[in-house]
C-alpha cells in the first residue's frame, strides 16, 4: 500500500522567513495530494491540494509543487506569520477507493 | 449546518471497560472514516465506511469495531479498552468522488 514520510519534523523559522516541508510518496499511481494544518487542541484542516496533473499550485503565501517522476510533493509558506505556528501534515491518496495515507506532520514554529 | 460532530470530547476508561464514540454529520457525504492520532505517527485510518451498510478495515483496526448506523452517522466502539488505545479519535467524512475530507473535532480517550 501507499506509504508517505513528511520531513522536517521540526522546523523553527524567524517571522518573515520562508518555510518549506517535504513529502514523499511510494504509491506512482496516486493522484491526489493535500495539504492540512492543525492548531493545538484543533481539527485539521484542508489549506491546499494539488492533482497529478498539475505541478504547482498558488494560494496567495501558500504553494504546493508536485514532482511526479521522484515522487515527491512540497509546501512552502512565504512571508511566514506566528499564526501560521501549527502541525502540518501532508497526504497522498493511493489506489483504493477514497482512502488518505497521511505522512507523520512537521510542528512548525514561528517566532516573532 | 454542523459540519461533522463527535461525542464525548473527552473520556477517561478503566483497562477492559467498554464505550461507543459517536460521529455525525449532516452534509449528506457518503464516506466515512475513524483516524486515531498519536505523537509523532501523524494520523492513522481505523475503519472506513465508503457508504451506507458498507465497513472496511484501515490501517490499525485491531480492538475496534465500527457501525455505519446510516448515511449520517459512524460509530466506533472499543469492545475491551487497553492503555494502547489511548489517542485522540477524529471522524472524518467526504461527498460522493470529491476528495477534500472534513474532519470532526476529536474526542481524546484516556485509557488506564
Amino acid at each position: 500500500g501507499e506509504n508517505v514520510e513528511q520531513h522536517p519534523s521540526t522546523l523553527s523559522v524567524q517571522e518573515g522567513d520562508s518555510a518549506v516541508i517535504k513529502c514523499t510518496y511510494s504509491d506512482s499511481a496516486s493522484n491526489y495530494f493535500p495539504w492540512y494544518k492543525q492548531e493545538l487542541g484543533k481539527r485539521p484542516q484542508l489549506i491546499i491540494d494539488i492533482r497529478s496533473n498539475v505541478g504547482e499550485k498558488k494560494d496567495q503565501r501558500i504553494a504546493v509543487t508536485l514532482n511526479k517522476t521522484a515522487k515527491h510533493f512540497s509546501l512552502h509558506i512565504t512571508e511566514t506569520q506566528p499564526e501560521d505556528s501549527a502541525v502540518y501534515f501532508c497526504a497522498a491518496k493511493g489506489t483504493g477507493f477514497q482512502k488518505l495515507v497521511f505522512g507523520t506532520g512537521t510542528r512548525l514554529l514561528v517566532s516573532p | 449546518n454542523a459540519g461533522v460532530t463527535q461525542t464525548p470530547k473527552f473520556q477517561v476508561l478503566k483497562t477492559g471497560q467498554s464505550m461507543t464514540l459517536q460521529c455525525a454529520q449532516d452534509m449528506n457525504h457518503n464516506s466515512m472514516y475513524w483516524y486515531r492520532q498519536d505523537p509523532g505517527m501523524g494520523l492513522r485510518l481505523i475503519y472506513y465506511s465508503a457508504s451506507e451498510g458498507t465497513t472496511d478495515k484501515g490501517e490499525v483496526p485491531n480492538g475496534y469495531n465500527v457501525s455505519r448506523l446510516n448515511k449520517r452517522e459512524f460509530s466506533l466502539r472499543l469492545e475491551s479498552a487497553a492503555p494502547s488505545q489511548t489517542s485522540v479519535y477524529f471522524c472524518a467524512s467526504i461527498q460522493g468522488w470529491a476528495e477534500t475530507q472534513y474532519f470532526g473535532p476529536g474526542t481524546r480517550l484516556l485509557v488506564l
